[in-house]
């Protein structure tokens, strides 16, 4: 089945800097790849996705890049801000398995310092 | 839509009492999914519906979690009887299809004692 791997686990930076993370897969099939925020006491929250036909998509200060022959999707957010500090999860969409559901990535805790 | 609604927010029950988690959809999506989130596993997919009907239970962990979806509205996630490693907090989420966005609940927070 699709596993999805996230790194890093941490990441702490300087308000204004920028933060990238990273996720690979397996499912060769995968056509969706979502990202989700979670803030303390929340329930995720999706803040971009990506779709197979796309290779980056934009939305103010995050981006998405995907690279489908490497089986590489990741998150960049710009000019950071505290209140970006949160859990970020990737996920992609596995269909190989005769259903289609989503996978979820370990997790990358954000920490952005005034 | 007030969104995905959940409840209890919180429960703490002892190790075998019998816990009910509930789950109201955003109205008009045809999915309904439950998830666990441990520090350990992370957010792990239990089950998931499609338009009432269960799709995919290859998640639930044994015999005593089961889930229901008697309508598009309502949807119960049990656990008999519950164990001490089941103390997690559990999501439920819904959205127009797999691939369009997921709408979280707020969650269950479950302590097993």
């Amino acid at each position: 089945g699709e596993n999805v791997e996230q790194h890093p686990s941490t990441l702490s930076v300087q308000e204004g800097d920028s933060a990238v993370i990273k996720c690979t897969y397996s499912d060769s099939a995968s056509n969706y790849f979502p990202w989700y925020k979670q803030e303390l006491g929340k329930g995720p929250q999706l803040i971009i996705d990506i779709r197979s036909n796309v290779g980056e998509k934009k939305d103010q200060r995050i981006a998405v890049t995907l690279n489908k022959t490497a089986k590489h999707f990741s998150l960049h957010i710009t000019e950071t801000q505290p209140e970006d500090s949160a859990v970020y999860f990737c996920a992609a969409l596995a269909v190989n398995t005769g259903f289609q559901k989503l996978v979820f990535g370990t997790g990358t805790r954000l920490l952005v310092s005034p | 839509d007030a969104g995905v609604i959940q409840s209890p927010r919180h429960e703490v029950t002892e190790m075998g009492q019998e816990v009910t988690l509930r789950c109201k959809p955003i109205s008009g999506h045809d999915y309904l999914f439950w998830y666990r989130q441990t520090m350990m596993r992370g957010l792990e997919l239990l089950i998931y519906f499609n338009n009432n009907v269960p799709i995919d239970d290859s998640g639930m962990p044994e015999d005593r979690f089961s889930a229901k979806m008697p309508n598009a509205s309502f949807s119960t996630l049990k656990i008999q009887p519950s164990e001490p490693r089941d103390s997690a907090v559990y999501f439920c989420a819904s959205s127009f299809t797999p691939s369009n966005e997921q709408f979280f609940g707020p969650g269950t927070r479950l302590t097993v004692l």
